[in-house]
């Protein structure tokens, strides 16, 4: 069984629009940590946020911001006015123990 | 820190060659993972080491994959006899506190023809 589930494969947004993307988990454990990780067309991952089981708050960071809700097992990502510059594969991650799973991505194309 | 370094970024190979790749982490890292990412799919985990000792390994990694990380420092993913199906991206990624994440490599492109 998938450990997380990116269900929106590709998003196409214009530039200056809301676009939020979902990530579902799937645990055991009481102590996991999430992550989101953008990776670019030049191919390398980066990191973005990270959260722990036991912090739901929303964070926001500029014009990003994180939606944690242990409730729905959900970790959404949400990009406000959207740019050009976001459009790149993001994954959501989960990480048990040393072990770290990702999803299979989804495409944000932010056109002008 | 110079993060993390993988080596060779693009590796061309006719089927049944023999690759290596390398991987140096960044240097207080003690936790490395191999992933492997194909086209439209994300990471998947291949083995990880904590220092030298290899704690883990994929059911993906058959007999044919072999990882070995000396002295804790770099890490070397052999692939023998390749295959058409091996075609990938290969990642590195290092740890030093597991609740930080992981730091990619900017990966190392296996196509075999």
């Amino acid at each position: 069984a998938q450990k997380v589930t990116q269900a929106q494969t590709e998003i196409s947004v214009v530039e200056k629009e809301d676009v939020t993307l979902d990530c579902v988990y799937e645990t055991r454990d009481t102590t996991y940590y999430l992550f989101w990780y953008k990776q670019p067309p030049s191919g390398e991952l980066v990191f973005l946020i990270r959260r722990n089981s036991f912090d739901e708050q929303n964070e926001i960071s500029g014009r990003y911001s994180w939606n944690f809700q242990k409730s729905t097992s959900s970790f959404n990502f949400t990009i406000t006015a959207s740019q050009v510059v976001d459009s790149a594969v993001y994954f959501c991650a989960l990480s048990e123990a040393y072990e770290f799973y990702f999803g299979s991505g989804t495409k944000l194309n932010v056109k002008p | 820190d110079t993060g993390v370094s993988q080596d060779p970024r693009h590796k061309i190979t006719k089927r049944g060659q023999n690759v290596t790749f390398r991987c140096d982490p960044i240097s207080e890292h003690n936790r490395l993972y191999w992933y492997r990412q194909t086209l439209g799919q994300g990471p998947e985990f291949l083995t990880y080491f904590q220092n030298e000792a290899q704690l883990e390994k994929s059911r993906l990694l058959s007999d044919r994959f072999s990882a070995e990380r000396p002295k804790g420092s770099f890490s070397t993913l052999e692939i023998q006899r390749t295959e058409q199906g091996d075609s990938a991206m290969y990642l590195c990624a290092s740890s030093l506190y597991l609740d930080r994440g992981l730091t990619f490599g900017a990966g190392s492109r296996l196509t075999v023809l």
